[in-house]
């Protein structure tokens, strides 16, 4: 069984433009988090797909965006990117919404310059 | 406004010892609590996890205890083995609208032989 994946792996982008992060989650799984972690802060919340719709966001700004498609596979944008955005960006799949035990993908490196 | 602390950021055990990871929390709604295991360059991945209604769940080398009164977890590793070096991440369950997952900072282990 494949697990999450995530593309690209690494990026690096300049101050001022956007990006956008791919999650393919588990086959079966139709739940979709994402999460941003830096040194520090542990995994902040970004925001929970399910069936399409999201179902919880945590507390970025607005540049900050996502969606899922019916086939589950999830995207998120950040948009004016900021130095503060370079991050460790993680997916993570679950057959039900917030059910606890997640799996995650190896994440997508985010470097701002 | 961090809801699950993981006041030390890291910890050094050596080898065959005990290792305790520490984790406190201010909700007491949060109904199923978690650790999460981060290896460089790859995604966490679920260790262990207790219910609410539980004071302790062991599994292998792996014990968590939850104090609810003073709102405390801890993961028990005996005996550690360099193997076990790396990030780990409490997590905790709660419904605020919709379920939500909230991770600690993380903890870094290193276990020396």
């Amino acid at each position: 069984k494949a697990g999450v994946t995530q593309t690209p792996r690494y990026l690096i982008k300049t101050r001022g433009q956007q990006v956008t992060l791919s999650c393919s989650p588990i086959s079966g799984h139709r739940s979709v988090s994402w999460y941003q972690q830096t040194p520090g802060q542990g995994l902040q919340f970004l925001f929970e797909y399910f069936s399409e719709t999201q179902r919880n966001k945590g507390n970025f700004p607005g540049r900050f965006s996502g969606r899922q498609f019916s086939n589950s596979r999830s995207e998120m944008n950040v948009s004016t990117l900021e130095l503060g955005d370079s991050a460790l960006y993680l997916c993570a799949s679950s057959l039900e919404p917030s059910g606890g035990e997640l799996f995650f993908g190896e994440g997508s490196r985010l470097t701002v310059l | 406004d961090q809801q699950v602390k993981q006041n030390s950021p890291s910890l050094s055990v050596q080898e065959g010892r005990i290792s305790i990871l520490n984790c406190d929390y201010t909700n007491s709604m949060f109904d199923y609590f978690l650790w999460y295991k981060k290896y460089p360059a790859e995604g966490p991945t679920f260790l262990i996890s207790i219910s609410s209604i539980k004071d302790k769940n062991e599994d292998g080398r792996f014990t968590v205890f939850l104090n609810k009164s003073a709102k405390h977890l801890s993961l028990h590793i005996v005996p550690s083995q360099p193997g076990d070096s790396a990030v780990y991440f409490c997590a905790a369950t709660v419904f605020q609208g919709a379920q939500k997952l909230v991770f600690g900072q993380g903890t870094r282990l290193t276990i020396n032989p």
